[in-house]
């Protein structure tokens, strides 16, 4: 059972254009939501996360906009750069019940930004 | 945020065999745990390493194919036992940091090719 659905699986972009990731999560009981870079031959570098008491948080071109209600929340990169090629995670996590810190990701979405 | 270094960086294995990949962290942390991410794949958490006892696995994985280590605060190994083709993924290692260990620091992962 995949608990974090993320879309599309790629993504091609003119540069300056908008990106837009969505994911879709069931477990109710997540309640952390960080998306992570990665570069081919890096590990994931943490981009920006949010938790669920706000419904956006932006940090530079990078917004992350969630939906409590409907368990949905997405990333956008504004004026998408070439430099911004990579693939993208996002991810959720739960603290409930006291439980140890386990991220659960979704599959991944290759950016592509042409010049 | 931490930094994390993994060795090997990559290595080519025969089938049969083992390969110990360590983890070394420039701070001390609570939290250390093992990733996999299989060619094109998202991450999957294979075990929390647990300082000073044993490391807590994840439904699909078991200590004796993924020995794990944790002698103290700043150091893991994770091994890959009696390797076959399947086991041909990136390994990293991760960490937790931030209130609560929410935020979770990558290295930049083992490419392991079983041949």
């Amino acid at each position: 059972q995949q608990q974090v659905k993320q879309s599309p699986q790629s993504l091609i972009v003119q540069k300056g254009g908008i990106s837009i990731i969505n994911c879709a999560y069931e477990n109710t009981a997540f309640d952390y939501f960080p998306w992570y870079q990665q570069f081919p031959g890096k590990g994931p570098a943490l981009l920006i996360a949010i938790r669920p008491d706000v419904s956006e948080k932006k940090e530079g071109r990078f917004t992350i906009s969630f939906n409590k209600s409907a368990k949905q929340f997405s990333l956008h990169i504004m004026d998408s750069q070439p430099g911004d090629s990579a693939t993208y995670f996002c991810a959720a996590s739960s603290h409930s019940g006291g439980s140890n810190y386990k991220l659960t990701f979704g599959k991944g979405t290759l950016l592509t930004v042409n010049p | 945020s931490a930094v994390i270094s993994q060795k090997p960086s990559r290595d080519i294995c025969q089938r049969g065999t083992s390969l110990t990949i360590q983890c070394q962290v420039d701070s001390q942390v609570t939290m250390m745990f093992w990733y996999r991410q299989q060619p094109g794949q998202s991450l999957t958490l294979i075990a929390t390493a647990n300082q000073g006892s044993e490391a807590t696995y994840e439904s699909g994985f078991v200590i004796d194919k993924f020995p794990i280590s944790r002698p103290n605060l700043t150091f893991s190994t994770l091994t890959v036992s009696n390797m076959s083709p399947e086991d041909s993924s990136i390994y990293l290692c991760s960490v937790g940091q931030g209130a609560g260990n929410t935020e979770a620091f990558f290295g930049q992962g083992t490419r392991l090719t079983v041949v």
